[in-house]
């Protein structure tokens, strides 16, 4: 069975840091490219970044980048989220999402069941 | 930035009638866009991309239509399992990759 767990979420004070984890299983994670995208509470979806097979090419959302850096290691099976500077507004679910990974088939497929950061004082 | 615009916001329903959901993108994303079902306390699940193709194991009360800028996620039949948020999601000008507001499907 496919499946991504997350993992690294809690209560962080603003200007804080974490790390996320999500790892994966059931597929050969060295083949997809992999996204976050996390969801306020109560609101939508916002994709915050993404990572090629290599890890050699990333983008980030503009809400992010310079504060977010976004990595693999393919041998771990694993994707992670260094979240730095939080903000009050970072507060959100995060999902690791898989990457149909084509040409024109970027389309998320799984997700994870996501994992809740919150930064508060 | 390819902005998506999610119609209605909510839609009420009965069980068994038809549901007809649209996506509107800012600029052209020929037919690269996503379905995703949300049911609350739940990820999202890919249920149609291609604009028009179901993915694994997904109903076939399930159909997707539209290309460029119009788009419209159409269920018929409603089952109570149904009953969800769901987001369209373009992938053809990124990055960033964009999602709509959503639109709640609701039982009647």
């Amino acid at each position: 069975e496919v499946q991504l767990v997350e993992s690294g979420g809690g209560l962080v004070q603003p200007g804080g840091s974490l790390r996320l984890s999500c790892a994966a299983s059931g597929f050969t994670f060295s083949s997809y490219e992999m996204n976050w995208v996390r969801q306020a509470p109560g609101k939508g979806l916002e994709w915050v970044s993404y990572i090629n097979t290599f890890g050699n090419t990333i983008h980030y959302a503009d809400s992010v980048k310079g504060r977010f850096t976004i990595s693999r290691d393919n041998a771990k099976k694993s994707l992670y989220l260094q979240m730095n500077s939080l903000r009050a507004e970072d507060t959100a679910v995060y999902y690791c999402a898989r990457d149909h990974s084509g040409w024109l088939e970027d389309w998320f497929d799984p997700w994870g069941q996501g994992t809740l950061v919150t930064v508060s004082s | 930035e390819t902005v998506m615009t999610q119609s209605p916001a909510t839609l009420s329903v009965s069980p068994g009638e038809r549901a007809t959901l649209s996506c509107r993108a800012s600029q052209s994303v020929s037919s690269n866009l996503a379905w995703y079902q949300q049911i609350p306390g739940q990820a999202p699940r890919l249920l149609i991309y291609g604009a028009s193709t179901r993915a694994t194991g997904i109903p076939a009360r399930f159909s997707g239509s539209g290309s460029g800028t119009e788009f419209t996620l159409t269920i018929s039949s409603l089952q109570s399992e149904d009953f969800a948020v769901y987001y369209c999601h373009q992938y053809h000008n990124w990055p960033p990759h964009t999602f709509g507001q959503g639109t709640k499907l609701e039982i009647k």
